[in-house]
């Protein structure tokens, strides 16, 4: 069974930094692209970011780029978000999400799984 | 990037009735286009991908069709269960982006 687990969410101040892991289990980790996605209290789905199978490929909405990284580290099935020069704005329920393909948005892309996400508060 | 347009935003609809939302891109699309339902307090879930294709153990009632620009989500026979906002998804190009949401209710 595929689970995803991320943690790490918490109350952070504007310009502060954070860091959420995924831990995966449940599937060959490094086979599949992973991707965050957000969620803003009462709205909708926002992409964040996404990275390939092996990592070495790594995409970003602009609203993050520059200030967020995505990482995984295949040997521990964990995907990472580092958040930094955090805004108000970026409070949200986190989520990871696993791709169906080995790169984001290739053919045959969709998240068929979620995890239950983590919330991040930036404010002072 | 490739905007999405879903509407409505929100519909009421009693046990039984046929339900359609409809999702424009901005872009042509393809059939690159997935439908995810999402309940108060719960992550999102995959329900159609490639516009047409039923995920694995989704109730039949749930249907999708569409390419290009113009796509379309219809729920059959609404169900109590199926009280949640529905989400359409592009994948034809990076950034990925999803649709504002419709949320459905019982009338």
């Amino acid at each position: 069974e595929v689970q995803l687990l991320e943690s790490g969410g918490g109350l952070v101040q504007p310009g502060g930094s954070l860091r959420l892991p995924c831990a995966a289990s449940g599937f060959t980790f490094s086979s599949y692209a992973m991707s965050w996605v957000r969620q803003a209290p009462g709205k909708g789905l926002e992409w964040v970011s996404g990275i390939s199978g092996s990592g070495s490929s790594t995409f970003y909405a602009d609203s993050v780029k520059g200030r967020f990284t995505i990482s995984r580290d295949n040997s521990k099935n964990t995907l990472y978000l580092q958040m930094n020069s955090l805004r108000t704005e970026d409070s949200a329920v986190y989520y990871c999400a696993k791709e169906s393909v080995l790169i984001p948005a290739a053919r045959q892309s969709h998240f068929g799984h979620w995890g239950q996400g983590t919330l991040v508060t930036v404010s002072s | 990037d490739n905007q999405m347009t879903q509407s409505p935003s929100s519909l009421s609809a009693s046990v039984g009735d046929r339900v359609t939302i409809t999702c424009r891109a901005s872009q042509d699309s393809s059939n690159y286009l997935n439908w995810y339902q999402q309940k108060p307090g719960k992550a999102p879930k995959l329900l159609i991908y490639d516009a047409s294709n039923l995920e694995t153990g989704v109730p039949s009632r749930f249907s999708g069709s569409g390419s290009g620009t113009d796509f379309t989500f219809t729920i059959s026979s609404l169900q109590p269960e199926d009280i949640a906002t529905y989400y359409c998804q592009q994948y034809d190009n990076l950034p990925l982006t999803f649709g504002g949401g419709t949320k459905v209710e019982i009338k």
